[in-house]
């Protein structure tokens, strides 16, 4: 059964610091998600690393894919409160049925 | 943009009630899925769909059942509400069998408590 771990689950940072969120996952899976979710609202799709080695870049942040390691890792850069929210990964499974979700990493910027 | 629009935000219902949850979506997803959001558990799939009246189990089907009579429209049923079963509930579309390159599209939630 595929498992998505995310670390840390609660993430309290300075507005200007950097920081990486992980994202492991148990079986081999060579699509992962990144979601933005705000509080009371639902999630938004801000990132999809289909490949190994693949990169995405939006602002400050920056999504990479690592299928070798089975690890995502979501930066960011010179964090601003308006980054704070809960970060989803997301895996597809093998079978291909459905995606499974990491418990979400709750990221707060403070001024 | 794909919208799916889930009926409700806010629900209150008793033990025992027999509660609907509305799900459409507006882009001709065949795909539509169901899960729970619990804080530190993150999304669990309770059920999906791939096609009109067809459904399958997910990770914690048990105590719900679904129906999908028409394309747009995936219900999420819950036959005797029971307490535990107080949580936020997504629904989700995809025009691919999984995310492929889009992802899922979210709909807004469904905040039920069961007292």
């Amino acid at each position: 059964e595929l498992k998505v771990e995310q670390n840390p689950l609660f993430l309290s940072m300075q507005e200007g610091k950097n920081y990486t969120i992980y994202c492991n996952y148990s079986t081999t899976s060579d699509r992962l998600y990144w979601y933005r979710q705000d509080p009371g609202k639902s999630l938004e799709s801000l990132f999809v690393l289909l490949s190994n080695g693949a990169v995405k870049q939006e602002g400050r942040l920056m999504a990479s894919l690592d299928t070798k390691a089975r690890l995502s890792t979501l930066h960011i850069t010179a964090a601003v409160h308006d980054l704070s929210a809960t970060y989803f990964c997301a895996v597809d499974t093998r079978n291909n049925n459905d995606m499974r979700f990491g418990a979400g990493t709750r990221l707060t910027v403070k001024p | 943009d794909v919208k799916v629009t889930q009926s409700s935000r806010y629900l209150v219902k008793r033990t025992g009630e027999k509660v609907f949850l509305e799900c459409v979506q507006d882009m001709d997803h065949e795909n539509m899925f169901w899960y729970r959001q619990d804080p530190g558990l993150g999304l669990r799939l309770i059920y999906f769909s791939y096609d009109v009246k067809m459904k399958e189990k997910g990770d914690i089907p048990e105590g719900y059942s679904v129906s999908r009579e028409k394309k747009e429209r995936f219900s999420l049923i819950l036959e005797s509400a029971s307490t535990n079963q107080t949580s936020m509930y997504l629904c989700a579309s995809s025009l691919a069998r999984t995310g492929s390159r889009y992802g899922y599209t979210f709909g807004s939630g469904t905040r039920l408590t069961v007292v």
